[in-house]
């Protein structure tokens, strides 16, 4: 059964700290996402990964970046925390094989709290 | 822009009622439709998915949806909810370029089921 794991359940940081959040996948897939999900406005892209150090902006990349230095590690970074950012990030990743019918398996989440 | 559209945020039901929850998308060609689910404090999962054949899919816990080509709808049904249905529920539509396996979510469905 495919395992993603993000490092964190719950983060508290202050405005203007450098946030990192991790995800780990066990499954060998080459595509990896991290979105954040608001009440109301679903699940948002905001970086995918489809190869090692290869990387494309989602939907919403403002404020973030991302960082994909071996196949099972993806990494969502904040570099100057804003209270906006206050958000459940959500990691995700799918094998590329075939065609893009595959689903995205999911991590269970972090809740980040920006004070 | 591709996109999809919940048309229902929030639907209250008692135990034994049917179910229909609309997604519509935009989008002219080929796609892969997906249904996820997020129950409380788990991660999201695969309800089902279409990308060929019969339009009518069948998921997990007795869910189907209809791929309607012709109204841009995969509509998720349940002919009788239990309370352990309620989450929330996102339509998701991949549109097959590429295979990077990226998705574009609605903005979810929070489904009450009281028993």
């Amino acid at each position: 059964d495919v395992k993603v794991t993000q490092s964190s359940r719950y983060l508290v940081k202050r405005t203007g700290e450098k946030v990192f959040l991790e995800c780990v996948q066990d499954m060998d897939h080459e595509n990896m996402f991290w979105y954040r999900q608001d009440p109301g406005l679903g699940l948002r892209l905001i970086y995918f990964s489809y190869d090692v150090k290869m990387k494309e902006k989602g939907d919403i990349p403002e404020g973030y970046s991302v960082s994909r230095e071996k196949k099972e590690r993806f990494s969502l970074i904040l570099e100057s925390a804003s209270t906006n950012q206050t958000s459940m990030y959500l990691c995700a990743s799918t094998d590329r094989t075939g065609n893009s019918n595959q689903p995205q398996h999911f991590g269970d989440g972090t809740r980040l709290s920006i004070l | 822009a591709q996109s999809v559209s919940q048309h229902n945020h929030h639907v209250i039901l008692s135990e034994a009622a049917s179910l229909e929850l609309g997604c519509n998308y935009s989008y002219g060609g080929t796609v892969n439709l997906f249904w996820y689910v997020q129950y409380p404090g788990q991660h999201l999962q695969l309800l089902l998915k279409y990308f060929s054949g019969d339009p009518l899919v069948k998921g997990i816990k007795g869910f189907e949806a209809e791929f309607i080509k012709s109204k841009f709808s995969f509509n998720l049904r349940k002919p009788s909810v239990q309370w352990s249905d309620t989450a929330e529920y996102f339509c998701a539509v991949n549109t097959g370029s590429g295979n990077t396996g990226k998705l574009i979510f609605g903005q979810g469905t929070t489904l009450q089921v009281k028993p």
